[in-house]
């Protein structure tokens, strides 16, 4: 059962935004949203978590709809060190049976060129 | 001081060997993960401890064996290497269990199977 579905990749360049959308048709009403950063060698680091409407911090902002079956993570202005691995993580606090809730996916594979 | 540390960062083995990775965390945090990330980048969840004791045992070979000493300390132990087991295997720590915590990950071990 796939929890949550991005892109796969995307290209962008220095000074632009990227906006990676994910997908979540069954997120349940006590899971929250977190995106985390995965850098070539390195384990995922924690970026936005957000419930929903707008949070925002130093480093991204989170979008989430009424709905809350897709959210979107805006990274402003990015720079060549924000070639990453972004992944969207969908779940509640909590012991959960479901393991797909603390697994990730693919996540989105973020290259921004000069 | 680094949050969550592994070690080996590298192991290079043979198939049939049995090898272990350990993994330490000064964050205080009660709650300890094993994750596989194989070659595609999907990072899926396989064990969870919680105050040292087993809360998450997801559909991983029998050959996988954890062990928690205390909640600073989680090892992985694996018998009897496997090709397919190649993969970069991540600690990671929570404060609270499930997915709405803040997770903290290791730096990743690199596993080879030749």
């Amino acid at each position: 059962l796939a929890k949550t579905t991005q892109p796969i990749s995307m290209d962008s360049y220095e000074g632009q935004e990227v906006n990676i959308t994910c997908s979540h048709n069954n997120i349940a009403t006590n899971d929250y949203i977190t995106w985390y950063q995965q850098f070539p060698s390195q384990g995922p680091r924690f970026i936005i978590q957000g419930y929903k409407t707008k949070v925002t911090n130093e480093v991204a902002s989170l979008f989430i709809p009424a709905d809350r079956k897709s959210s979107t993570l805006s990274l402003p202005r990015v720079s060549l060190s924000d070639t990453a691995v972004y992944y969207c993580l969908v779940g509640a606090a909590g012991f959960d049976s479901n393991d797909y809730k603390l697994s990730f996916g693919a996540g989105t594979t973020v290259t921004v060129r000069a | 001081d680094t949050a969550v540390s592994q070690t080996p960062k590298y192991l290079v083995t043979q198939m049939g060997n049995d090898k272990s990775i350990k993994c330490e965390q000064n964050l205080g945090h009660d709650t300890m993960y094993w994750y596989k990330q194989d070659s595609k980048k999907f990072l899926k969840i396989m064990f969870s401890y919680n105050n040292k004791e087993l809360i998450i045992n997801e559909t991983v070979p029998n050959r996988f064996s954890p062990k928690s000493p205390d909640k600073a300390h989680l090892n992985l132990h694996i018998n009897s290497l496997e090709l397919g087991d190649s993969a970069v295997y991540f600690c990671a720590s929570s404060q609270d269990i499930g997915a709405a915590g803040e997770l903290f990950f290791g730096e990743g071990s690199r596993l080879t199977v030749l």
